[in-house]
């Protein structure tokens, strides 16, 4: 069963401070990997994608360890609106291979 | 551009009921579509995918059913809704290796 764990939490963490998500996932071949941010009662949206090399959107960095099978998602400088539960998700490649799979998700209280 | 539009947002149902939420996606030819339920403060489960008109996957056994009549068109059923089947119910399209794209939902109470 293909899996992927997320620390539930919830962080909660004062304004300014930097706070980090890990995800881990089972399945060595997977090739794409993601982060959504999903608000209280709404639909999950895209926050970023994760690439081998890592990658950096102003305030948030996505890191990617394929060796130990960890993706984890760095936030800068946390403002009240990040707060926001954040989704780790995987896609494996593979034969008649469609599906996503998301962890639990990590829920962030940014607080004043 | 791509837009998914699902609906209705809310419905309550009595158990026993059927049900029928529609989602459509716009700007995009043969996409993979996607049911999602989330329980109350659980993760996001696959319920059907879709690669193609008329094919379904189903992940999980249950009393509800999906259908693919158009190309951009994902259609999720139920002849006698439980009171299990409450929950938040998300449509979703990618192509390829893509990221997936979520509808706005239906939160589905069942009484």
């Amino acid at each position: 069963r293909k899996e992927v764990e997320q620390d539930p939490g919830p962080f909660n963490v004062p304004e300014g401070a930097t706070v980090a998500f890990n995800c881990t996932y089972s399945n060595s071949a997977s090739q794409s990997f993601f982060w959504y941010r999903q608000d209280c009662r709404k639909e999950p949206k895209l926050l970023m994608s994760v690439y081998s090399s890592g990658n950096e959107d102003g305030r948030f960095t996505a890191q990617l360890n394929r060796a130990s099978q960890y993706i984890s998602l760095l936030i800068r400088d946390s403002k009240l609106s990040d707060s926001a539960t954040y989704l780790c998700v995987v896609w494996d490649s593979g034969a008649g291979s469609y599906q996503l799979t998301f962890g639990k998700g990590t829920k962030l209280s940014v607080i004043p | 551009s791509q837009t998914i539009h699902q609906w209705p947002a809310t419905l309550v149902q009595p158990v026993g009921s059927p049900l029928s939420l529609e989602c459509t996606v716009e700007g995009t030819s043969n996409p993979n579509l996607y049911w999602y339920r989330q329980a109350a403060g659980r993760g996001l489960q696959l319920l059907f995918y879709s690669v193609g008109i008329g094919q379904i996957s189903s992940e999980v056994p249950q009393n509800l059913s999906a259908s693919r009549p158009q190309d951009r068109q994902f259609i999720l059923s139920s002849k006698k809704l439980l009171l299990s089947d409450s929950g938040f119910y998300l449509c979703a399209w990618r192509l390829d290796i893509t990221e997936a794209f979520f509808g706005q939902g239906t939160r589905l109470t069942v009484v």
